[in-house]
């Protein structure tokens, strides 16, 4: 079986330009939560999504806004780059929200360089 | 606010050689702590949950612990393909937002 997948792999901008992420969650699972990791520290909470509504933000600009479809992928957008934005961008999807499994799974994650 | 720390930051050990790493968390109603191994430029690899003090997990050479403030995950005769940064998380809220820790860097060498 197919584990979460996410495109591109790597890529590069410059500063005030907008990128798009892709994820597609493992199947069966309906909830995908996004995740920004900087070199050297953990995985910071940005969106999750279940059922195609947010359920949850993290402490992230507007810039971020991201969108679930009906077949559970999700795409994550970044307005107006920072440099501050160059990070992993990880894409995780577990079964179900709120009570039950509660396990995430993660992609392989974009590398999101800007310059 | 939800509070994460892993200690050490880095540590090295020789093949054989077994060592304990430490997560130290607050959190306002536990709802499960997480392990997780992160191998570099790629995602994090689901290891374990945990969910109420005295739990305990384990997966080969791997054994994690959870006490009310803190969780361990105890490496027995590592070996090299060990190596990789550990990370714990603990769920916010019903929702599916972890608060990770910053990792531990775990070097084994043969």
């Amino acid at each position: 079986d197919a584990g979460v997948t996410q495109s591109p792999t790597h890529l590069i901008k410059t500063r005030g330009q907008h990128v798009t992420l892709r994820c597609s969650p493992i199947s069966g699972h309906k909830s995908v939560s996004w995740y920004q990791q900087v070199l050297g520290q953990g995985p910071q909470f940005i969106f999750q999504y279940y059922e195609k509504e947010e359920r949850g933000r993290g402490n992230f600009p507007d810039r971020f806004s991201a969108r679930q479809f009906p077949n559970y992928s999700s795409e994550l957008n970044v307005n107006a780059l920072l440099l501050g934005d160059s990070a992993l961008y990880l894409c995780a999807s577990s079964l179900v929200f709120g009570t039950g499994a509660n396990e995430q799974f993660f992609g392989p994650g974009t590398r999101l360089t800007v310059l | 606010e939800d509070q994460v720390t892993q200690s050490p930051e880095a540590l090295r050990l020789q093949e054989g050689e077994s060592s304990s790493l430490n997560c130290s968390y607050t959190v306002s109603g536990l709802r499960g702590l997480f392990w997780y191994r992160q191998d570099p430029g790629k995602g994090p690899e689901f290891l374990f949950t945990l969910y109420s003090a005295g739990e305990e997990k384990e997966k080969e050479r791997l054994k994690a612990t959870l006490t009310k403030k803190e969780s361990f995950l105890h490496i027995t005769a590592p070996k090299p393909e060990d190596s990789a940064t550990y990370l714990c998380a603990v769920r916010q809220g019903y929702g599916q937002n972890f608060v990770f820790g910053p990792g531990t860097r775990l070097s084994v060498l043969p």
